[in-house]
């Protein structure tokens, strides 16, 4: 069965202090593994598309990168308004209907 | 988010009532998805909608629900008679594409959501 999984469930740091998300995964064909930043009240806001393994992309503090069996969100140096829940998704569908499996994310705080 | 509309975005219907939630998708995507996320669980796919076809609702319950595209206005997600567990939250998405591109272009992109409470 196709599934994502998402570790830590919860993770507290201070301002300033660099750690990654985890997203593991195990489905039948990779089509895309997508990366969301959920706000309390909001709807998913989409942060990262990554391919295939070894793919990497970034933007400001957040990097995103892509294994066989996982995906990994680093966030160098956050700061308080990077605290949201990360969602981690991905498509196996070999014809691209678009079922996301999601995670049940990580719900992140940064201290100021 | 901008772009992928819904209306309303919070909704409140007694047990047995009709919640229709509405969604207009970005500008330039012709694909529609709908998404639940029930409390402490995570966003699962409901249906996959073009203008006035249903292409997948393998994720929709078989009963009370039903969803709809047509060739003018926003998509509509109908949920009728409703019961407490039909509270959750109710997202929508849109993709220009769905063929596999290897770029963003087959990204789905979500609205603000509708959130349902049942009472």
């Amino acid at each position: 069965e196709d599934q994502v999984t998402q570790s830590p469930e919860a993770l507290r740091l201070q301002e300033g202090e660099s750690s990654s998300l985890n997203c593991s995964y195990t489905v039948s064909g990779l089509r895309g593994l997508f990366w969301y930043r959920q706000d309390p009240g909001k709807g998913p806001e989409f942060l990262f598309t990554l391919y295939s393994a070894g793919e990497e992309k970034e933007k400001e503090r957040l990097k995103a990168t892509l294994t066989k069996k996982e995906s990994f969100l680093h966030i160098t140096a956050p700061k308080p308004e990077d605290s949201a829940t990360y969602l981690c998704a991905v498509d196996p569908t070999p014809s691209g209907t678009y079922k996301y499996i999601f995670g049940t994310g990580t719900r992140l705080k940064v201290l100021a | 988010n901008a772009g992928v509309m819904q209306n309303p975005r919070h909704l409140v219907r007694r047990r047995g009532q009709e919640a229709r939630l509405r969604c207009s998708p970005m500008k330039g995507h012709s694909h529609v998805y709908w998404y639940r996320q029930l409390p402490e669980e995570g966003l699962k796919f409901m249906v996959y909608l073009q203008k006035e076809n249903i292409i997948d609702e393998s994720g929709m319950p078989k009963e009370r629900f039903s969803a709809e595209f047509p060739k003018e206005g926003p998509s509509i997600l109908r949920i009728q008679q409703v019961v407490r567990g039909d509270s959750a939250a109710y997202f929508c998405a849109s993709s220009r594409r769905t063929t596999y591109t290897g770029s963003s272009g087959n990204t789905i992109y979500f609205g603000e959501g509708s959130w349902l409470t049942v009472v």
